[in-house]
């Protein structure tokens, strides 16, 4: 399994919306509904922000959301904040209870 | 509400076995979840390692089932993780974590990390 293809960085305005795409193939993101993102910030461990595509875990802001059409995945921040600048990773279910993970991308409110 | 945290030496000479132990509170491993191990190299992506169900059924990444174990210690509420014959490239923070699941169709399915140790580095170097 390879790793799943994000941009490696994108950028906004605090207000502004952002989209990090994700994009697998048909043996994983086009495959399954269970895909998840993940926030980074430096020096910390990742926060599962979405889970199952689309559904957030109580406690993320609705800012957040997330999609999928074909092999790719998106997660959109909506309403940007300078809070959200950190690194982005979402993560595949590919079969056989294997999971791969996007190389991430760096989010820079500007 | 859950807590895990990595425990093991930082420092491993090359070709040894690295040894993680990841302690769970606030949870028991034998209830439900699967429990994993994901690596993070200094500046770099995240990578899923392996999973261990609550039965002890084992799945590890295919670029690294060669050399990964991951075992369950249900009576200090642990699980461990050890990746043999190691080298200068296996140097990253090492994370455990809980992995959520769906039952369905496909069984059951891990689907999402939903909470994390807060990581601990491990260097190979002689």
């Amino acid at each position: 399994q390879s790793a799943l293809t994000q941009p490696r960085s994108v950028s906004g305005s605090p207000g502004q919306s952002v989209t990090i795409s994700c994009t697998g193939t048909s043996s994983d993101v086009g495959r399954y509904s269970y895909v998840s993102w993940y926030q980074q910030r430096p020096g910390k461990a990742p926060q599962l922000m979405v889970y199952d595509v689309t559904k957030r875990p109580s406690g993320v802001p609705d800012r957040f959301s997330g999609s999928k059409s074909g092999n790719t995945a998106s997660l959109t921040i909506s309403g940007l904040q300078a809070e959200d600048e950190a690194d982005y990773y979402c993560c595949s279910y590919a079969g056989n209870y294997i999971l791969v993970f996007g190389g991430g991308t760096k989010v820079t409110v500007l | 509400q859950v807590q895990l945290q990595e425990s093991g030496p930082g420092l491993v000479k090359p070709s040894e076995t690295l040894s993680l132990t990841c302690t769970v509170s606030g949870y028991s491993i034998t209830s439900a979840y699967y429990w994993a191990w994901i690596r993070q190299p200094p500046g770099k992506g995240l990578e899923w390692i392996g999973s261990i169900y609550r039965s002890g059924d084992t799945y590890y990444s295919p670029s690294l089932k060669s050399r990964v174990t991951i075992s369950l210690d249900t009576s200090n509420n642990q699980f461990s993780l050890w990746l043999s014959s190691v080298a200068a490239a296996d140097t990253a923070v090492y994370y455990c974590a809980r992995l959520d699941f769906l039952s369905g169709y496909y069984g059951a399915v891990p689907t999402s990390f939903d909470c994390w140790g807060q990581g601990t580095l491990v260097t190979v170097s002689s």
